[in-house]
């Protein structure tokens, strides 16, 4: 089953800060997190397993409740370049499957 | 290290004719999952294979199939062309499977006329 994403949409200005919530019905194992660019191949940005971490790389980091199924990416002092379609995969219990949710589109405004 | 490559990137056929999307994955891995991706449906899951064995295919009717060779190299083929399999097909290959980070080829766009 489809995750769900929210917001569907969001502009921000250069600097602002942005948070893209991924909520699934089913128990999950992983949860992926990728960004597409018009025209351009999905690109990975970070996996989080089974076990409630936290990562983050740079000024983008997720969570993961697997209590609750959901996850979140947050995006921090966003720059020009995080405009894009994000989408969230996720991977249920001995699914050997990623589903992806519908994408939430960022735009980045100077 | 190459990255994820797919032949042919863009293709133009006929409803009814028969297609076949070749994908070669990062030297390593083992994993080649297969999407389609349209603006009214996202990401749709079609199938996985691991050391040659399909591990689970998405609801896609029976007209789309797939193979893995040894080198771990995948194809996949959409037989009986309809309008609706316009689409752009990608590829992803991962050391393992789902669980691992996937690396998206740049896809082959499939246009049914």
């Amino acid at each position: 089953q489809q995750p769900v994403q929210s917001p569907q949409a969001v502009i921000l200005r250069e600097g602002e800060d942005a948070v893209i919530n991924c909520s699934s019905s089913k128990a999950l194992y992983s949860v992926h997190w990728y960004r597409q660019k018009h025209g351009e191949a999905p690109i990975f940005l970070m996996i989080l397993l089974k076990g409630g971490e936290q990562k983050g790389h740079d000024k983008i980091s997720a969570s993961f409740n697997e209590k609750k199924q959901q996850s979140s990416l947050y995006l921090t002092a966003s720059q020009l370049s995080y405009s894009g379609t994000y989408f969230c995969g996720t991977e249920g219990t001995g699914a050997q499957k990623l589903v992806f949710g519908q994408g939430t589109r960022l735009t980045i405004n100077p | 290290k190459a990255g994820v490559t797919q032949t042919p990137r863009y293709l133009i056929k006929t409803r009814g004719q028969q297609v076949t999307l070749s994908c070669s994955p990062i030297s390593g891995h083992r994993s080649v999952s297969w999407y389609q991706q349209t603006p009214g449906q996202g990401l749709q899951f079609l199938f996985e294979y691991f050391s040659e064995t399909q591990r689970n295919k998405g609801n896609f009717p029976g007209r789309f199939s797939g193979r893995q060779f040894s080198n771990s190299r995948s194809e996949m083929n959409v037989s009986t062309l309809e309008l609706g399999d316009s689409a752009l097909y990608l590829c992803a290959s991962s050391l393992e499977g789902p669980s691992y980070e996937q690396y998206f080829g740049p896809g082959t766009r499939l246009t049914v006329t």
